[in-house]
């Protein structure tokens, strides 16, 4: 079982809010870890979005909207990067990271798609 | 304004050795620890290795250990990936990525190059 697991798709209107989930593998406890997350565009390298641990432990991108957040679901085991007032742009694929087990640990991205 | 320009990249037979360059500019190099990531075409990230301010401590991913080397000249403000026994799974796209704080381990990548493309084939 992945270290990491993100649903490899998701589909949301201009408008909405979408949830991305990043869910930790069972005995992994998303309570102590700082979540990284990312978007990347096509043919462009990825750009760091946020990073949250707890609300008194996170961290905004330069220049990243505040639309943008994150949080985490204990029950589900899972960090969430919430997108609000969808638009078009926000097009790409999403990646969350944690530092486990003396290594930097990529989750397979999510790719969201806003229609 | 933070810059990552990465070289080196290229066309290698399996087996060979290759060494990328990071040139960074726009912030205080030797007060930020580094990284190497890399995307397989049509893949996702994988990170590859990284490297502290000041090179006292360096690590690297599990499929890369032993053939990768990391380095850095923060007088030349440049960070290098020492890369050998290539192999057909090596081909990415490569990516140097400055850190949030002085040490790898606690240090996400907050900024990327463009990257340098591997393509490992004979």
């Amino acid at each position: 079982q992945a270290v990491v697991t993100q649903p490899s798709s998701l589909s949301a209107s201009p408008g909405a809010s979408a949830s991305l989930t990043c869910t930790l593998r069972s005995g992994i406890n998303v309570g102590t870890y700082r979540i990284y997350w990312y978007q990347q565009k096509p043919g462009s390298p990825p750009q760091f979005l946020l990073r949250y641990k707890s609300d008194s432990d996170k961290r905004q991108g330069s220049g990243v909207p505040s639309r943008f957040s994150g949080s985490k679901d204990a029950s589900a085991n899972a960090g969430i990067l919430l997108i609000s007032g969808l638009q078009s742009e926000d097009e790409a694929d999403y990646y969350c990271m944690i530092w486990h087990s003396s290594a930097w640990v990529f989750g397979g991205g999510t790719k969201l798609t806003v229609l | 304004e933070v810059q990552l320009v990465e070289s080196g990249g290229g066309l290698v037979q399996p087996g060979r050795s290759l060494r990328l360059s990071c040139a960074a500019s726009g912030f205080s190099f030797d007060d930020y620890a580094m990284h190497w990531v890399r995307q397989a075409p049509g893949k996702g990230l994988e990170w590859v290795s990284g490297i502290s301010f000041n090179s006292g401590s360096t690590g690297y991913a599990d499929s890369v250990k032993g053939r990768f080397t990391i380095s850095r000249d923060n007088a030349k403000n440049s960070l290098y990936l020492q890369i050998t026994s290539l192999r057909a799974e090596d081909t990415a796209l490569y990516y140097c990525a400055k850190g949030d704080s002085y040490y790898y381990e606690s240090s996400g990548q907050q900024d990327w190059g463009q990257g340098t493309l591997v393509t490992v084939s004979s």
